[in-house]
Order: C-alpha cells, then structure tokens, then sequence
C-alpha cells in the first residue's frame, strides 16, 4: 500500500486473549485513527490519538503512537466473538481526505 | 449510529447502463467523501468535496462523477457501466470546525456488480 501498511494482515485468536494490530505509515500526521468494519458493511470510528499523544485508552482498546518510528498499535483486550472484523487505521495529514492502511482481519473463535 | 445514508446497498446492473448512487448525510457537515473499495482490501479516496459547488478528484482514477448542490447530499454517477466498476463504495461526511482532529462518518456502503 502506498499510504499505510498494517500487520498482520489477518489475526485469529481465542475469546478472551488480546488481540494486537500494527500500523506503519510514511509523512507526518495531524492525528491517526482506527476504524472497525464489519463485512460488507461501512467502517465505524473507534479512536483517535493526536500527534502528540503517546497512548489513549478508551473501553477495552489501547492505542499507541510512536511519530519518530512513523507507527501505531491497537490493542482489544479480552476479545469477544463480536470483536470478528477488519480493523483500519486512518492517516490525518491535514490534507484532504483521511488516508486508510491495509486493514487486519480479525477472527475471534468462541 | 451515523447520520449518512447510502442506497441502494445492493445494485446488480449490465454492462453500459448510467447509474447513481445516492449518499445523504443530516449532520451538516462540509467534508464529504466517497471511497472505493475491493472486498477485505483498502479504501481508496476517488472523490472529495469542501462544500457546495466544490469537488474534486481523489487518488484512484475513476471514471465516475459527483456533484454537491445540496451540503446534505453528495451523489455518484457512472455514465456507462463496465465490469471493471464492480467494487462497493463507501461515502463519508466530516465535520470542517476549527480543528483538525475530527473523525469520518462512514455510510454502509453501496456494493455495485457490473454483468
């Protein structure tokens, strides 16, 4: 992808276990963001952490953003079957339009 | 749940016929967007509008339009058809304010095949 790489590509793990999706992206960002989506179906906002933010916590998911290594990590904690979808983060540089990495696919087995 | 709707969600058409898709949003946002996506694989920006009167093209090439009359309404337009259009699109709305650090409200998408 020329805008934003995420890793893995797709993830399986247990109920219960956590569940960690990395973001690397290439030119300075106002802010990143992560966004859920469900099959077939639009993507729906789940976080946002500013460019001078380090980490944001918000339920059971924690983001983190590291600017001088241009990356970004989701964490779900305690997954849940319902949790089973692509996830998405989104760059923010300010210019036009929010710029979408790779996604992972997220399979949680009950 | 996002005020932005998408319909239809499903259209299945042949090959050489105009469609729209429509994509309204209530929320009065300025921003608004329409993103091209192949199943489980990236969105791609094709269209972007700052408000009434304004559009512009995205990254991906696409022989689609779109025309913003009405803030609330941003729609998609395919003079002809082709099955290299089948794709689902996804329309988005965001708020302008002050700031920079706002989110995308996202549709449910319109998924087209083209036979």
């Amino acid at each position: 992808s020329q805008q934003g790489e995420e890793d893995p590509q797709a993830l399986s793990i247990q109920e219960g276990e956590n569940a960690t999706m990395n973001c690397s992206y290439k030119t300075s960002i106002n802010n990143l963001q992560w966004y859920r989506q469900n099959s077939g179906r639009g993507l729906v906002h789940l976080i946002l952490i500013r460019s001078n933010e380090r980490e944001k916590h918000s339920g059971r998911l924690r983001v983190t953003l590291d600017t001088s290594k241009k990356s970004s990590s989701l964490l779900i904690t305690a997954s849940r079957a319902a949790d089973t979808a692509s996830y998405f983060c989104a760059m923010d540089t300010g210019r036009r339009a929010l710029t979408f990495g790779s996604g992972t696919r997220l399979q949680v087995q009950p | 749940e996002a005020d932005i709707y998408q319909t239809p969600r499903y259209l299945v058409i042949g090959t050489g016929k105009k469609i729209t898709l429509e994509c309204s949003q209530t929320m009065g946002h300025d921003k608004m967007y329409w993103y091209q996506q192949d199943p489980g694989m990236e969105l791609h920006l094709i269209h972007y509008s700052y408000g009434v009167n304004s559009t512009e093209k995205g990254d991906l090439s696409s022989e689609s339009t779109v025309s913003r009359i009405r803030t609330e309404h941003f729609p998609l337009t395919l003079e002809s058809a082709r099955p290299s259009h089948t794709s689902q699109y996804l329309c988005a709305s965001r708020e302008t304010g002050t700031g920079v650090n706002t989110e995308a409200f996202f549709g449910q998408g319109t998924r087209l095949t083209v036979v």
